[in-house]
């Protein structure tokens, strides 16, 4: 089934330590977005890529980078993870045509910074 | 910049029962989307149903349908004949365009038995 794979699912790392999680899929949307969720809050988009073309929201922390090497495949860097950094954050892909801007959603990859 | 405020942080309804989830919003345009997404435990999120401002008509997908007022930037959810697999983290979102979704805060529904 085509679908958007989150990896890993669950990450725990020590303050200060880089850690990248990563997103594929096989629905070739051209448009790949980023969402930090914490508990009990709204998702927050952090960045996307439309085609090759990164767009960074403006309140988006430096602390936070994104590759995307290819159509499948979208990574995301948090350089010096901090306490308030742990968070799900959720990967999500569209295909960007006439009519509504659809996003299909991945499971998720949690976060723990310790 | 647009805003969604769902009002109701939990929400809980019987089985069988009918529920009403509320979202209003903020926004200068004209023509956008709007869709309610449905988040279970430890489950990615899924699109329940969505709305085009351009359309009067309020959509409906089997026991899930929406009231939209566009004048009063209201857009809820009512779930008819609510299952126990209805109960999860529901979201209000409007759509940007190519830059996502604008999510509210969520309502967590939950279904007595």
């Amino acid at each position: 089934d085509a679908m958007v794979i989150q990896n890993p699912r669950y990450q725990v790392t020590q303050f200060g330590k880089p850690v990248t999680l990563s997103c594929s899929q096989t629905l070739n949307h051209n448009v790949m977005y980023w969402y930090q969720q914490k508990s009990s809050q709204a998702p927050k988009l952090l960045f996307h890529y439309y085609d090759k073309d990164f767009n960074n929201e403006a309140d988006t922390p430096d602390n936070f980078q994104s590759r995307r090497p290819n159509t499948s495949f979208c990574f995301l860097d948090i350089r010096s993870p901090g306490l308030g950094d742990a968070a799900m954050y959720l990967c999500a892909t569209s295909r960007m045509s006439a009519g509504a801007n659809v996003l299909t959603f991945g499971a998720g990859s949690r976060l723990t910074v310790l | 910049a647009q805003t969604v405020t769902q009002s109701q942080p939990e929400m809980s309804v019987q089985e069988a029962e009918t529920v009403t989830l509320s979202c209003t919003y903020d926004t200068s345009e004209s023509d956008y989307y709007l869709f309610w997404y449905k988040q279970p435990p430890s489950r990615q999120m899924i699109l329940v149903i969505r709305q085009e401002a351009y359309k009067q008509q309020n959509a409906t997908e089997n026991r899930f349908s929406v009231n939209f007022q566009k004048a009063a930037k209201s857009f809820s959810l009512k779930i008819s004949d609510s299952q126990l697999g209805d109960a999860a983290m529901y979201f209000c979102a409007y759509e940007r365009g190519a830059d996502g979704l604008t999510f509210g805060k969520g309502t967590h529904l939950i279904i007595q038995p």
